[in-house]
């Protein structure tokens, strides 16, 4: 399978417990997103990665989270003490960033998160 | 800052008809624009992409999108509805000047009737 992989792709938890998501992207590609998707809404951007690099993290993204891509590959997401408010849909997306060209992020099913 | 305004949450089409979907952004700088589908339980699949190439745009599955800088406006076509079609629709917009995340609409859910 070339496509972008997540796992797992459901995970049921209860409030105050830790999770973590793992991301496995397109092989050659250089660039990771995390974004989060609730019901009845679009995806909202979390953080980025070029390479093993953070590059940029957004507001949505508070202390609870935090994500890593240790050797450029693969990805976690780690949400720390869940809350109610964290049951959503993460998705993850990867991309081969050229210079001068404008990236197609290829999407991952989704790892949808239930938190009681 | 950029936002994207995607209007009507649910469309309902014939199957053979018109498919139209209709999306307005606003950016402080040029954009580049975007449309993704999203089948259930699947991930997003891009349908078409804005980069200032052309104004007209074609994508896969005979779905095209005309950039219209006057109207803000990056609406999405289909000349003929397939069943296949009904899935959620979702249009995204990114900076030219450091493009990368994406800022996504509500998204259009459309259903497509025999």
């Amino acid at each position: 399978d070339t496509g972008v992989s997540q796992d797992p792709r459901h995970k049921i938890t209860k409030r105050g417990q830790n999770v973590t998501f793992r991301c496995d992207p397109i092989s050659e590609h250089n660039r990771l997103y995390w974004y989060r998707q609730t019901l009845g809404q679009g995806p909202e951007f979390l953080t980025y990665f070029q390479n093993e690099a953070q590059l940029e993290k957004s507001r949505l993204l508070s202390d609870r989270f935090s994500a890593e891509r240790p050797k450029g590959s693969f990805s976690t997401l780690e949400i720390q003490r869940t809350e109610q408010g964290d049951s959503a849909m993460y998705l993850c997306a990867s991309s081969l960033v050229v210079s001068g060209r404008v990236d197609e992020q290829f999407f991952g099913p989704g790892t949808r998160l239930t938190v009681l | 800052a950029q936002s994207v305004t995607q209007l009507g949450s649910h469309v309902s089409v014939s199957e053979g008809a018109l498919v139209l979907l209709r999306c307005n952004y606003s950016s402080s700088v040029p954009p580049y624009l975007f449309w993704y589908v999203q089948y259930p339980n699947q991930g997003l699949q891009l349908l078409l992409k804005y980069t200032s190439a052309a104004t007209l745009v074609k994508g896969i599955n005979d779905f095209e999108a005309e950039f219209k800088k006057s109207e803000t406006s990056f609406h999405l076509t289909k000349p003929s509805a397939h069943m296949s079609d009904a899935a959620e629709y979702f249009c995204a917009v990114t900076r030219t000047d450091s493009w990368g995340k994406l800022q996504f609409g509500a998204g259009t859910q459309v259903v497509v009737t025999p």
